[in-house]
């Protein structure tokens, strides 16, 4: 199986700041990932897939980048609505995985 | 707009069986893979099982491969997962999303499994 791991595992930001999430896949997966936002008590939400395509309706501020087993979620000026869970999923190969999460919370 | 609705979830024992079911609308249900993706109390995600628009394919976790079982009804819009042999490590919130090339891109909002003596 393709392990996907995130970190870090918990950020504690202001809003307004600049965050970044690192993912790693423990092989190749070309651009086959996705990111997804999980407020609490709420289903994930898809922001982005194929590493860098904003899904409609989310703001510009996030944007993800990568190829191959590095990949980024940036937030460039964080909003109260954005401090929430953030999980990264490889659709290379089944079984689909998930990276552990980041949670972002609020300093 | 698209709609995906979970249900069957409840407490069952451990060894036990239990079937849910995930009714979707508001797009051609017969063109899309549904996905069931599970997430224990306080934990992250998992990806439990894949079945493809015409049911033809199916893929499973490793945790829940031989004792899971998926299955869809295009005429009734409803895809269902089979869960035997349920072990108190499956207590979780089950949740089925619609497929968007290998993506999830819809999500319900998920039933609670409760395995427990």
């Amino acid at each position: 199986d393709i392990q996907m791991t995130q970190s870090p595992s918990f950020v504690s930001a202001s809003v307004g700041d600049r965050v970044i999430i690192t993912c790693r896949a423990s092989q190749d997966i070309d651009t086959w990932l996705a990111w997804y936002q999980q407020r609490p008590g709420k289903a994930p939400k898809l922001l982005i897939s194929t590493t860098s395509n904003l899904e409609s309706g989310v703001p510009p501020r996030f944007s993800g980048s990568g190829s191959g087993t590095d990949f980024t979620l940036s937030i460039s000026s964080l909003q109260p609505e954005d401090f929430a869970t953030y999980y990264c999923q490889q659709a290379y190969d089944f079984p689909r995985t998930f990276g552990q999460g980041t949670k972002v919370e609020i300093k | 707009q698209v709609q995906l609705v979970e249900s069957g979830g409840g407490v069952v024992q451990p060894g036990r069986s239990l079937r849910l079911s995930c009714e979707a609308s508001g797009f051609p249900f017969n063109k899309y893979g549904i996905y069931w993706v599970r997430q224990a109390p306080g934990k992250g995600l998992e990806w439990v099982s894949l079945i493809s628009y015409d049911g033809s394919n199916k893929y499973y976790g490793n945790s829940v491969k031989g004792r899971f079982s998926i299955s869809r009804d295009n005429s009734k819009n409803t895809v269902y997962l089979q869960m035997d042999n349920l072990r108190p490590e499956d207590t979780a919130v089950y949740y089925c999303a619609k497929d968007r090339g290998h993506f999830l891109d819809y999500w319900g909002q998920g039933t609670l499994v409760t395995v427990s003596s």
